[in-house]
């Protein structure tokens, strides 16, 4: 069982736009930042969001973040097949000084 | 540029030890902390620990506390994950992630691709 909640699942057509969220404790999104991570299968995990909102060189304004309280979100707008892949969160966690995940969101492009 | 690239997949007996290697490139080994995270079939990332290149001090998540031993080589610029006691729910992805650390933010800015290790009888 994952330490941060996430949807199983999400879908969304060509173009459009998807949200994705992320659900924590005081502990960990509460005072700590969150980033977002794809993961397509067979590749290393990229890292699309850090410091709740900050996209690293190279990541395109489609994909933002946001947080508020023990709860952060990540949009993706005009979807595109290429964006199918796993979407997880993170985010420290001071209560056991440790990183904790989210347990990923399926992300389909229909 | 900056590039973690970890040992192949392994298939080990339960009760075994496994070893898995991570070779960091790009980038001043003992600038980043190195943090192991893995992935069991259809369940998201799970945190095991971190660890220090300076001085090699780890912090491991206590879920694996007595079986996990993370080392690191300077002379390679290699860190090193040790699983032993291996059971079939240890059965998973193994990702290395450099771990950048800045006015209280700390996140997995690069990620290995990832070593399998299935255990199985």
């Amino acid at each position: 069982q994952s330490v941060l909640t996430q949807p199983p699942s999400v879908s969304a057509a060509p173009g459009q736009r998807v949200t994705i969220s992320c659900s924590g404790s005081s502990s960990n999104i509460g005072e700590n930042y969150v980033s977002w991570y794809q993961r397509v299968p067979g590749a290393a995990p990229k890292l699309l969001i850090y410091d709740n909102e900050k996209r690293p060189s190279g990541i395109p304004d489609r994909f933002s973040g946001s947080k508020s309280g023990t709860s952060a979100t990540l949009d993706i707008t005009g979807l595109q097949t290429g964006d199918e892949a796993d979407y997880y969160c993170g985010a420290w966690d001071s209560s056991f000084r440790g990183g904790a995940f989210g347990g990923g969101t399926k992300l389909t492009v229909l | 540029q900056v590039q973690l690239v970890q040992s192949g997949a392994e298939l080990k007996k339960p009760g075994a030890s496994v070893k898995i290697s991570c070779k960091a490139s790009g980038y001043m080994f003992n600038t980043y902390y190195m943090q192991w995270v893995r992935q069991a079939p259809g369940q998201g990332f799970q945190w095991m620990g971190i660890i220090n290149p300076t001085n090699g001090a780890a912090t491991y998540a206590q879920k694996w506390q007595g079986r996990v031993s993370m080392t690191t080589d300077t002379s390679t610029g290699t860190f090193h994950l040790e699983l032993s006691g291996l059971r079939s729910d240890d059965t998973a992805i193994y990702y290395c992630s450099r771990l950048n650390c800045s006015e209280g933010s700390c996140v997995g800015d690069y990620w290995g691709q990832g070593a399998l290790v299935s255990v199985s009888s």
